[in-house]
């Protein structure tokens, strides 16, 4: 079945830097979303992408859907506290039942002032 | 408001005694499904249901069951709740599109001993 990997789990970052994280799966997608949790809060979502190599931008936030729609990644530039949390992709294959939106691990993201 | 309401937020039970989670959405969304999250594993579907009356298997169904009698509501039982299924529950709805984003409720943190 189809799974979804998320690197890095941990990303430690100083305040005003830069940093990517990176979702890929084995099979090919038909979306991928991204959401955001805080720290003892639930997800929430962000970002859509469906068109293969398709980019959206968010302020700070950078969102990519790579070419074989089978990865994708999310840049944060000029890092800052509020950033904090965990940030997960999920997706649905094109040969799933639209109902089963398989999340990856999640990049848990520590922010040094 | 527009939300996902869990119940109870906290749970801790001991091994065999059946509980519930309740699960109750008012934007009438047909789209509902329970999560589980664990450290290093992300977000992991446990059941998931298209609208009323049907219900699906998620990646990790054992021990669990759920029932949607009505639209708003979706209840999680664990008929003989064990130590392996302590984690962090969500609940959440999606309205009736494909490229809905999934709404989340606040989480249920379960503890079984």
């Amino acid at each position: 079945g189809q799974q979804v990997m998320q690197i890095p789990q941990y990303q430690h970052v100083q305040e005003g830097e830069d940093f990517t994280t990176y979702c890929n799966s084995s099979t090919t997608l038909s979306n991928i979303q991204w959401y955001k949790q805080r720290p003892g809060g639930h997800p929430v979502f962000l970002i859509q992408l469906v068109k293969s190599g398709e980019v959206k931008k968010q302020k700070r936030l950078t969102f990519q859907f790579g070419e074989a729609k089978k990865n994708s990644s999310l840049h944060i530039t000029a890092t800052q506290t509020t950033d904090v949390g965990t940030y997960f992709c999920a997706g649905r294959g094109t040969t799933d039942s639209w109902g089963k939106l398989q999340f990856g691990a999640g990049t848990q993201v520590v922010v040094t002032p | 408001e527009a939300q996902v309401t869990q119940n109870p937020r906290y749970l801790i039970t001991v091994t065999g005694k059946k509980l519930t989670v309740t699960c109750s959405q008012n934007m009438n969304h047909e789209y509902m499904s329970w999560y589980r999250q664990d450290p290093g594993l992300g977000l992991r579907q446990i059941y998931y249901s298209m609208n009323v009356e049907v219900t699906d298997k998620g990646d990790v169904p054992e021990g669990y069951k759920v029932s949607r009698k009505e639209k708003r509501n979706f209840p999680l039982i664990l008929e003989s709740p064990s130590p392996n299924q302590t984690s962090l529950y969500f609940c959440a709805s999606m309205g009736g599109l494909y490229n809905s984003p999934l709404h989340f409720g606040n989480g249920t943190r379960l503890t079984v001993t």
